[in-house]
């Protein structure tokens, strides 16, 4: 079954700091992995997506992720943290040609100025 | 485009009441996807649809019900609210064809169930 862990529910780090967010996978087949943010009181917004094109993705805000299938691992990372970037990030999987999408548990950032 | 609307934006029942949760979007896509979400637990899908006319449940489906009779509208039903449907509610909607097939999602329903 395909499945998302998000290790760490709540993640601080000082403004200017880098921003490393965690996000393992489990699928049988090769997968299309999303991370998401989510403003207070607000929908999610797509932040980058892999879909096998590229292993580095670039996203919106500085934001990038890269797949590592070794590791089954796609951790979002930012070098810089901007007081802007403080909200919640999920980490989603798309199965194969499936629409279903799961959803990690979310990684509430805060970051400290 | 507006995208993926949501009505209402907060809403307050007491238990056994029932309402529908209300979802369009005006991309012309053809899935659409109810999701709840819960703090610690990310969000968890209630059903889905792949297009006029065709549903599925999800993870947790049971106290709600859904139909698609056109491709816009998705909209959802509490047919017998209780404490434990509090939550937020979130539609979301994505082609199902394409490189373009993340989801697009509303801004949420609050519900709080007395």
């Amino acid at each position: 079954a395909q499945s998302v862990t998000q290790l760490g529910s709540h993640v601080s780090v000082s403004e200017g700091a880098l921003v490393l967010l965690r996000c393992n996978y489990s699928s049988s087949v090769p997968p299309y992995l999303f991370w998401y943010v989510q403003y207070p009181n607000q929908g999610l917004q797509l932040l980058l997506k892999y879909t096998s094109a590229a292993t580095l993705v670039k996203g919106i805000n500085g934001f990038e992720a890269e797949f590592k299938k070794s590791e089954t691992s796609f951790h979002l990372t930012k070098p810089s943290a901007h007081m802007s970037d403080a909200a919640e990030y999920f980490c989603a999987l798309r199965y194969g040609g499936y629409q279903k999408v799961t959803f990690g548990t979310g990684t509430k950032l805060q970051v400290i100025p | 485009n507006a995208g993926v609307t949501q009505t209402p934006k907060f809403q307050v029942l007491k238990t056994g009441q029932s309402m529908t949760l209300q979802c369009a979007q005006d991309m012309n896509h053809e899935y659409m996807s109810w999701y709840r979400q819960d703090p610690g637990m990310g969000l968890r899908l209630i059903h889905y649809s792949v297009g006029a006319g065709i549903t599925d449940q999800g993870e947790v489906p049971n106290g709600y019900n859904v139909s698609r009779s056109t491709t816009e509208d998705f909209p959802l039903r509490l047919l017998s609210a209780a404490p434990s449907q509090t939550s937020v509610y979130f539609c979301a909607s994505s082609p199902t064809s394409g490189d373009r097939r993340e989801q697009y999602f509303g801004p949420g329903t609050r519900l709080t169930v007395t």
